[in-house]
């Protein structure tokens, strides 16, 4: 069965460190990858996806993944963290028949100064 | 513009009372969701609607209806609901549904408080 990992339920990183969040997905075929932050109180708003082609994948607000089939992982890295990006992220794969995501249980991004 | 819009932000209502959600997108796509999501929690998928047509239902209980008037338009009827309905409902939409490769995008959510 498909399924979405993330390790990490919660982290604080101070503002300016580096970033890194990490998922892991079980899914036979090449897999639709996605990251969604999730600001206390607001909706879900798309940071990235994967498809296919190049395996680092630029997205808003200055992140960025890395697909690694080897591995099954699609990890969220930033190169300095600001104390708006404190919120919850959520990594997705889509589902085999293309209807939904399945989601792992999100990673509570803290930031302190 | 990738905005899907929902209405009511916030809505308490009694276990007696029927009310709706609704939620609108002018992108062309043409599947639409509903997911509840609990504090602390993921998303969970309720209802998807691909080409104005109901193709999934999670075994919602009946208390939740959903109806889709036309390709931008997506209502949750509520009805009878229980405390623990209380939740943040999001709607969805992606070009479309039922093949892979879709971008699903969601509104800002509806936060529901039954008392």
């Amino acid at each position: 069965a498909q399924s979405v990992t993330q390790p990490d339920i919660h982290i604080t990183v101070s503002e300016g460190a580096s970033l890194e969040l990490r998922c892991n997905y079980s899914y036979g075929a090449t897999p639709y990858l996605f990251w969604y932050v999730q600001s206390p109180g607001q909706g879900l708003q798309l940071l990235l996806k994967y498809f296919s082609g190049d395996t680092l994948v630029q997205g808003i607000k200055g992140f960025e993944a890395e697909f690694k089939r080897s591995q099954s992982s699609f990890n969220l890295r930033k190169p300095s963290v600001h104390w708006s990006d404190a919120a919850e992220y959520f990594c997705a794969v889509e589902n085999q028949a293309g209807t939904a995501l399945i989601f792992g249980k999100g990673t509570t991004l803290s930031v302190s100064s | 513009d990738t905005e899907v819009t929902q209405t009511p932000k916030h809505l308490v209502m009694g276990m007696t009372n029927k009310k709706s959600l609704k939620c609108e997108q002018h992108m062309g796509h043409r599947a639409m969701y509903w997911y509840k999501q609990k504090a602390k929690k993921p998303p969970e998928l309720m209802f998807v609607y691909s080409y104005e047509k109901l193709s999934i239902n999670e075994s919602v209980p009946s208390r939740f209806s959903p109806e889709c008037p036309n390709s931008s338009l997506l209502n949750l009827h509520l009805h009878a609901l229980q405390p623990e309905d209380s939740a943040l409902y999001l709607c969805a939409s992606s070009q479309k549904g039922g093949t892979s490769g879709n971008t699903i995008y969601f509104g800002e959510g509806s936060w529901l408080t039954v008392v």
